[in-house]
């Protein structure tokens, strides 16, 4: 079965520093991947798309790669504030059903000062 | 992008009633997905919701006990049928807009069954 696999373990880095977000995937030949912010009592917000044919992607502070050899993506926030503090998911194409996504559990990234 | 207003935000319900859950978005749109978070887990698709046809539903989910509405191209109602404690959850609409496999996302609905 399609599996999407982000580290379950909270990432703590200090302000200043590069945070590094893992997602992997299993049984998929994705035609895109995707990155969303996600913050308590709120929905999902897009920060970053990736095609298959697209090596790395950058936005501001931010930089996504995509390894379809190593069925990975790694997601950086260089620079990171307090205010990246939420959780980040991963999220691929699913293939049943058009437009809609299959998600990532998230990875939680707390920036202290 | 787009801007998805969900009803209600919060909502305690007892068990074996039936909640329905509503998504506005302020501009029209083909597609709208309804998906659960369950507490420390990922999203999970329930359905897609498209104008002018009935509802696809993902394996695990079926219509008569999450119904759901599509009258036009900018409203949506998920419905929670005979609900248990086991549907505890928060509900999340969203939209893609454009085909540009972007996703837009409400609030949510967090909803806890006693």
């Amino acid at each position: 079965s399609q599996k999407i696999e982000q580290n379950s373990e909270a990432l703590n880095i200090q302000e200043g520093k590069t945070a590094t977000l893992t997602c992997n995937y299993t049984n998929y030949s994705p035609a895109y991947l995707q990155w969303y912010r996600q913050d308590p009592g709120r929905g999902p917000v897009f920060l970053l798309l990736i095609r298959e044919n697209e090596k790395e992607k950058r936005k501001e502070r931010l930089k996504v790669t995509f390894d379809t050899t190593l069925k990975q993506s790694l997601f950086h926030i260089t620079a990171s504030q307090p205010a990246d503090s939420a959780t980040y998911l991963c999220a691929l194409d699913n293939s049943n059903s058009g437009y809609a996504l299959n998600f990532g559990k998230g990875t939680s990234l707390l920036v202290t000062p | 992008s787009a801007v998805i207003s969900q009803k209600p935000s919060r909502d305690i319900c007892q068990r074996g009633t039936s909640l329905t859950i509503q998504c506005q978005v302020d501009s029209q749109v083909t597609m709208m997905f309804w998906y659960r978070q369950q507490p420390g887990q990922s999203l999970t698709l329930i359905a897609t919701a498209n104008q002018g046809s009935e509802a696809t539903y993902e394996s695990g989910f079926v219509i008569d006990k999450f119904p759901i509405s599509r009258p036009n191209l900018t409203f949506s109602t998920l419905t929670v049928s005979n609900m248990s404690p086991e549907d505890s959850s928060i509900y999340l609409c969203s939209v893609e807009q454009g085909h540009k496999n972007i996703q837009y996302f409400g609030a949510g609905t967090r909803l806890s069954v006693l």
